[in-house]
């Protein structure tokens, strides 16, 4: 069966701090990885993708991602969170063909204290 | 391009009362799906679109509920009867021909009365 593991439910830093967010995933076959961001009140956005290649993913506003097959994993990091950071993060993985539903992690929910 | 557009952005009715949710894919998006979602549930998917085509209704709730795509760029989500439950945010979410990413809509936030 495919799913998608976030297991942090709630994470709080401090501003500057570095940021890692971990997502784990079970997919029979290749699998496509995303991980999306959702502002407080808005809909979710695309954050970053990976489809093949480089397993370190540069995706939007300094995030980063990195596809590690051996563990199953898709990181979510920054080097260096702002206050404005603050959101809900979502893993979610797919099946390689495309054009098929997404398995959504339960997010996490990411406070970032001025 | 305008992205996912849904309508209305706000609906609160009263219990019993039937409650149309529309969206506009992103043009040239083959796949649409709908989703709702609620502090205590988290996302849910609800229904998903492939060139119109129901491919998976197994997330609606119940009979109540009911979509359709009648073409590649209108989908409605209905309710009817509505029921306080189904507060929450529906989002509307489309996909192209690439690797699956999908793009989603502002959401309609729906309060039951």
């Amino acid at each position: 069966a495919q799913s998608v593991s976030q297991h942090n439910h709630h994470v709080i830093l401090s501003e500057a701090a570095s940021l890692e967010l971990g997502c784990n995933y079970s997919y029979g076959g290749t699998v496509n990885l995303f991980w999306y961001v959702q502002y407080p009140g808005q809909h979710l956005q695309l954050l970053l993708k990976y489809f093949s290649g480089d397993p370190l993913v540069k995706g939007i506003k300094g995030f980063e991602a990195e596809f590690i097959k051996s563990k199953f994993s898709f990181n979510l990091r920054k080097p260096s969170v702002q206050w404005s950071d603050t959101a809900e993060y979502f893993c979610a993985g797919g099946s390689r063909s495309g054009n098929e539903k997404l398995t959504f992690g339960t997010g996490t929910r990411l406070t970032i204290i001025p | 391009d305008a992205g996912v557009i849904q309508s209305p952005r706000h609906e609160v009715t009263e219990m019993g009362q039937e409650v149309t949710l529309r969206c506009k894919p992103i043009s040239g998006h083959n796949s649409l799906f709908w989703y709702r979602q609620t502090m205590m549930r988290g996302l849910e998917l609800l229904i998903y679109f492939n060139n119109n085509v129901p491919i998976d209704d197994s997330g609606m709730p119940e009979d109540r509920f009911s979509a359709k795509m009648p073409n590649a760029s209108f989908s409605t989500l209905k309710i009817q009867p509505s029921e306080p439950r189904d507060s929450a945010v529906y989002f509307c979410a489309s996909s192209g021909q690439g690797w699956g990413e999908q793009y989603f809509g502002p959401g309609t936030r729906l309060t039951v009365t």
